[in-house]
């Protein structure tokens, strides 16, 4: 099974900040990784696919990039609306796995 | 309107069973891969099973292997999760997803999730 390793687990940034989420995974999967973004109480909404593609309707300030093993989101300026748990998934193959969620913070 | 919703949850004792329906409209059923994907009170995202737009392959997380069955009916739009032997570990929300393909994809579209409770 390919493992999913997410990092931070946590991390704190103030409006305007430049954030980034790394997610690892065990073995290559080429492009096939997705993010989510979760807010407490509602349903996972798909922010990314294919890594760097961008969702019809999420904000731009919103970018995805890598390919193998290494992938990263950034937010390129941190809104008070981005506070929430996001998490990145792999559909290369089955099983499918997520990795671990990094949960955003506003200071 | 294009959505998903699931229905069936409830409280269950340890070692029961449970069905789980998911209710699809707005789109072509049939041509679309779909999975249950759980959560945890507190915890994250664990992808629970899968079956392609045909409903010939299905595929599961070891974690339910041999307790869980999905299926599907493309003539009544909806996906099923069969649940046996249920643990106290087995206690999340249960929400069905939409692939992007027939044959799986990352998920666009999700239910508002169902909450199985496994408790004595």
């Amino acid at each position: 099974d390919i493992q999913m390793t997410q990092f931070p687990s946590t991390l704190s940034a103030s409006v305007g900040d430049r954030v980034t989420i790394t997610c690892r995974a065990s073995q290559s999967i080429s492009s096939w990784l997705a993010w989510y973004q979760q807010k407490p109480g509602r349903v996972p909404k798909l922010l990314m696919y294919r890594a760097s593609s961008l969702e019809s309707g999420v904000p731009s300030r919103f970018s995805g990039s890598g390919s193998g093993t290494e992938f990263t989101l950034t937010i390129s300026s941190l809104q008070p609306d981005d506070s929430a748990t996001y998490y990145c998934q792999q559909h290369y193959s089955y099983p499918v796995t997520f990795g671990g969620g990094t949960k955003v913070e506003i200071k | 309107e294009v959505q998903l919703l699931e229905s069936g949850g409830g409280l269950v004792q340890p070692g029961g069973s449970l069905r789980l329906s998911c209710a699809a409209s707005g789109f072509t059923f049939s041509s679309y891969a779909m999975s249950w994907v759980r959560q945890a009170p507190g915890k994250g995202l664990e992808w629970v099973s899968a079956i392609t737009g045909s409903g010939g392959n299905t595929y599961y997380a070891d974690s339910v292997k041999g307790r869980f069955i999905i299926s599907r009916d493309n003539s009544k739009n909806t996906l099923y999760l069969q649940m046996s032997s249920l643990r106290a570990e087995d206690t999340a929300v249960y929400y069905c997803a939409k692939a992007t393909v027939t044959t799986g994809g990352h998920f666009d579209l999700w239910g508002r999730g169902t909450l199985v409770t496994v408790s004595s």
